[in-house]
């Protein structure tokens, strides 16, 4: 098992629909969670970044944190053909991010 | 957040020569890291580089191949040695803020003939 299930979709949908990417992991030391949104052929780019458990929103942008699941969520909501990309999920225990994990990654496309 | 640039940002090589990346950031950092990203895949932590120490290597990397510097608070280089076709991929650096934040530089594409 992965420390890190990620589904690598893809995934499609319409502009202006509501998308739940997800990622569940295994190691409960985990407590610094990030979502990335890569662009082809570009380098990995921090979307959002949670502490612990709890939700934050940024935007359009919504991420959450359940750590009793061990399950990590990112919304988007009124989804643009702009939000295409792949997202990565990654998670870490130390603040220094030396035990840096990453999920597959999920590409999504947003069709106008 | 950091800002890093990486140079080049692609180039293509003949099998057997080698090639040093370079990666800048815009402010002191303690941890760098270099990433492999073949295509379609996650991200490889293939060393992390702390200024003044040696390079710390993953599981399946060795220094011989991919030798890091690491001179200042600032600059580091990887450097891909004796390349191969298997080589080819995307080499990111990536800068870690203390606070639990990850930032990453925009890439080299790699590619070995």
């Amino acid at each position: 098992q992965k420390e890190v299930e990620q589904d690598p979709g893809p995934l499609s949908v319409p502009e202006g629909a509501i998308v739940s990417l997800n990622c569940t992991y295994s190691n409960s030391a985990f407590q610094y969670f990030m979502w990335y949104r890569q662009y082809s052929r570009k380098g990995p780019e921090l979307l959002m970044y949670t502490y612990s458990s709890g939700n934050k929103e940024d935007g359009r942008f919504t991420a959450q944190v359940d750590k009793s699941s061990k399950y990590i969520s990112l919304f988007i909501r009124d989804s643009q053909p702009s939000d295409s990309a792949t997202y990565l999920c990654a998670m870490s225990a130390s603040r220094n991010n030396n035990d840096m994990r990453f999920g597959a990654g999920t590409r999504l496309t947003v069709k106008p | 957040s950091a800002v890093i640039s990486q140079k080049p940002s692609r180039d293509i090589c003949q099998r057997g020569t080698s090639l040093t990346i370079q990666c800048q950031v815009d402010s002191q950092v303690t941890m760098m890291f270099w990433y492999r990203q073949q295509p379609g895949q996650s991200l490889t932590l293939i060393a992390t580089a702390n200024q003044g120490s040696e390079a710390t290597y993953e599981s399946g990397f060795v220094i011989d191949k991919f030798p890091i510097s690491r001179p200042n608070l600032t600059f580091s280089t990887l450097t891909v040695s004796n390349m191969s076709p298997e080589d080819s991929s995307i080499y990111l650096c990536s800068v870690a803020s203390g606070e639990g934040e990850q930032f990453f530089g925009p890439g080299t594409r790699l590619t070995v003939l």
